[in-house]
């Protein structure tokens, strides 16, 4: 059965820090990664989705890797901003078209 | 364009009620999930359509929960009765497709608290 987990599940940081946050999964049998954005009572925010070819995928200030044979993928936000505060999660899509989210990490970002 | 369209967006109920959530996805988008998320959780999937048809209700609770995709654009998610352990977040996303490259929309979805 495949489990996501992510590390930390929370991280408070002061604003233009550059941070990593991590996703494991546990079977690396996927065929793509997702990583969301999740602000309090709003629904998920796709960011960026690497497929299981890739090996990492930029949009702005954000940049994901993965490694599929090791189950890991991390999520880079260069120079943090306030507005990066919110629960950012992964999410492997697996075999039978089954989407599988870790619980997030909880970022705040100070100003 | 319209993103996902969820309500109610707060729902508090008795246990022993029934309750109802409704969801319009994007226009077009074929491939429409119900999920559950519980507080500081991920999402967990309760249903999958392909237009009207439930091609994975593998994870919904059939004694208390039901849904419905009649014309495969619009869905209702029901559960009756509910009982307190249903207090959640309900999550309705959407794609046009299920391929590797697809991705999903959520809407902002609607919150459950059973009293």
């Amino acid at each position: 059965k495949q489990e996501v987990t992510q590390i930390p599940a929370a991280l408070s940081v002061p604003e233009g820090e550059n941070l990593v946050l991590n996703c494991s999964f546990t079977d690396s049998a996927i065929y793509n990664l997702q990583w969301f954005r999740q602000d309090p009572g709003k629904g998920l925010t796709s960011l960026l989705l690497i497929q299981s070819s890739q090996r990492e995928q930029t949009s702005g200030r954000l940049n994901a890797s993965l490694d599929k044979s090791s189950g890991r993928s991390t999520l880079y936000i260069a120079a943090s901003q306030p507005g990066d505060s919110a629960t950012y999660l992964c999410a492997v899509y697996t075999g039978g078209f089954k989407t599988i989210f870790g619980a997030g990490t909880r970022l705040f970002v100070k100003a | 364009e319209a993103g996902v369209v969820q309500s109610p967006r707060y729902k508090i109920i008795e246990k022993k009620q029934p309750v109802a959530f409704w969801c319009n996805p994007i226009s077009g988008h074929n491939t429409l999930y119900w999920y559950l998320q519980n507080l500081g959780q991920g999402p967990e999937l309760l249903i999958r359509y392909e237009n009207e048809e439930a091609v994975d209700d593998s994870q919904l609770p059939k004694d208390r929960f039901s849904a419905e995709r009649l014309k495969g654009v619009d869905s209702t998610l029901k559960i009756q009765p509910a009982e307190l352990g249903d207090s959640a977040v309900y999550l309705c996303a959407s794609s046009a497709g299920t391929g590797t490259q697809e991705t999903q929309y959520f809407g902002p979805g609607t919150r459950l608290l059973v009293l």
